[in-house]
């Protein structure tokens, strides 16, 4: 199975900033990898597919880059409905689909 | 616009059957170009897939190496939703379970797999605990 690490686990940030989270996989994974944000007690949210794709609806001040093993989602400008925890996950070639441990985004 | 809507029981005894089903609006299971996913999350074990359904002119399930003995996954065609059953569980299958759709892409000829995209719905989640 591929094995999918972020981070950090958590990081604490104000309004304002901008916030990087990587995610490394333990093979390369041909940008077949997506970013969620999940808050408590709700599911998971698509925010960029395909590495760099934004998901329909999601504001632009989350962008993601990174390739063959090492990814990134950026927050340009952290707003107050950001704080959250985030998550990658692989999609690539085969099953089973893996999710990085997650990075909860505190104030 | 694709709504997924989950229903069962949030207690199952230990050794006995957690049965889930996922209801879906706005989409069908016999889509082609859809696969239909189970998903659990738990504080030791982070989120984790444990199989999916899907249609490409007849059904086709993929599981997990770590439920594959106990798990089943069926379409029903006639309600359009798709059910999770997991036999024998302990309180290891504790969990919020979580029914999602992905994309089917293309057919990769070298793996025999249809590649597929990232989990863009989802359904609410149901908090499923594990007890006697």
């Amino acid at each position: 199975d591929i094995q999918m690490t972020q981070s950090p686990s958590s990081l604490s940030a104000s309004v304002g900033d901008r916030v990087t989270i990587t995610c490394r996989a333990s093979q390369g994974i041909s940008n077949s990898l997506a970013w969620y944000q999940q808050k408590p007690g709700k599911a998971p949210k698509l925010l960029l597919y395909a590495a760099s794709r934004l998901e329909s609806g999601v504001p632009s001040r989350f962008s993601g880059s990174g390739s063959g093993a090492d990814y990134t989602l950026t927050i340009s400008s952290l707003q107050p409905e950001d704080f959250a925890t985030y998550y990658c996950q692989q999609y690539f070639s085969t099953p089973p689909w893996t999710f990085g441990q997650g990075t909860k985004v505190e104030i | 616009q694709v709504q997924l809507q989950q229903s069962g029981p949030g207690l199952v005894k230990p050794s006995q059957t957690l049965s889930l089903t996922c209801a879906i609006s706005g989409d069908s299971v016999s889509d082609n170009s859809a696969a239909w996913n189970w998903i659990r999350q738990s504080p030791s074990r982070g989120l984790e897939w444990l199989g999916r359904t899907y249609y490409r002119s007849k059904s086709y399930n993929d599981y997990a190496v770590s439920v594959r003995s106990r798990i089943t996954i069926n379409p029903d065609t006639s309600n359009n939703l798709f059910s999770l059953q997991l036999t024998s569980v302990t309180p290891e299958d504790t969990a919020v379970y979580y029914c999602a759709r992905s994309p089917l892409l293309n057919y990769d000829i070298l793996t025999g797999y249809y590649n597929v995209n990232a989990f863009d719905i989802w359904g609410q989640g149901t908090m499923v605990t594990v007890s006697s």
